[in-house]
């Protein structure tokens, strides 16, 4: 079992641009969440997702952002028309059920320039 | 609002002896509270949780402490390894209604000196 699996780890976009994320969840987990740490703070919730389903989006900015997570493949976070601000790391995380004792990923690092 | 703080950004022990870590909280509702150790470039990795029915819980080196009275939560990590530095966020969550989210402090960066 690999684990969370994130990618890219590293992404550079020029402000306007989209930025695509992905998480694959550990196998057997359903349900994933989405975290967001920007620089010298603590992880923000953004949004939890079942197959097909999200379930609570109240950390999501109103615009730009939308997740998924499709009955196959990987959950996929989508900031269209980034800027400067949205530069963080954006971590994801899987559990086998809504629970706390979830599996972080090790974070994808966005860098808008 | 910050409903989860960590008021201590750094700490800074002596390899063998104790570390403690402190989290404040401001909402009643919490009732279930976890602490999570982050290394550079890593996600955060589950340590220790504590439900609000009890004052503490133990787990080899870790202890986890709640004042529920003082809305007041600490970790102890004894004896302390160099190992151990790294950045430790607390974490806190209401079940009545919810689906798993977490509310996290700013985060303590732990160095342990050898």
């Amino acid at each position: 079992n690999a684990g969370v699996m994130q990618n890219p780890r590293h992404l550079v976009r020029r402000r306007g641009q989209e930025a695509r994320l992905r998480c694959s969840p550990m196998k057997g987990h359903s349900h994933v969440y989405w975290y967001r740490q920007l620089p010298e703070e603590g992880l923000k919730f953004m949004v939890y997702l079942q197959k097909e389903n999200i379930i609570d989006e109240s950390g999501m900015p109103k615009e730009r952002f939308s997740a998924e997570f499709p009955k196959e493949g990987p959950s996929i976070l989508r900031i269209q028309q980034v800027v400067r601000g949205d530069s963080a790391a954006y971590f994801c995380a899987s559990s086998p059920r809504g629970a706390y004792g979830y599996t972080f990923g090790s974070g994808t690092r966005l860098t808008v320039v | 609002d910050q409903q989860v703080k960590q008021n201590s950004p750094s700490l800074s022990v002596q390899e063998g002896r104790i570390s403690i870590l402190n989290c404040d909280y401001t909402n009643s509702m919490f009732d279930y509270f976890l602490w999570y150790k982050k290394y550079p470039a890593e996600g955060p990795t589950f340590l220790i949780s504590i439900s609000s029915i009890k004052d503490k819980n133990e787990d080899g080196r870790f202890t986890v402490f709640l004042n529920k009275s003082a809305k007041h939560l600490s970790l102890h990590i004894v004896p302390s390894q160099p190992g151990d530095s790294a950045v430790y966020f607390c974490a806190a969550s209401a079940s009545t209604g919810n689906t798993g989210k977490l509310i996290f402090g700013q985060g303590t960066t732990l160095q342990v000196k050898p």
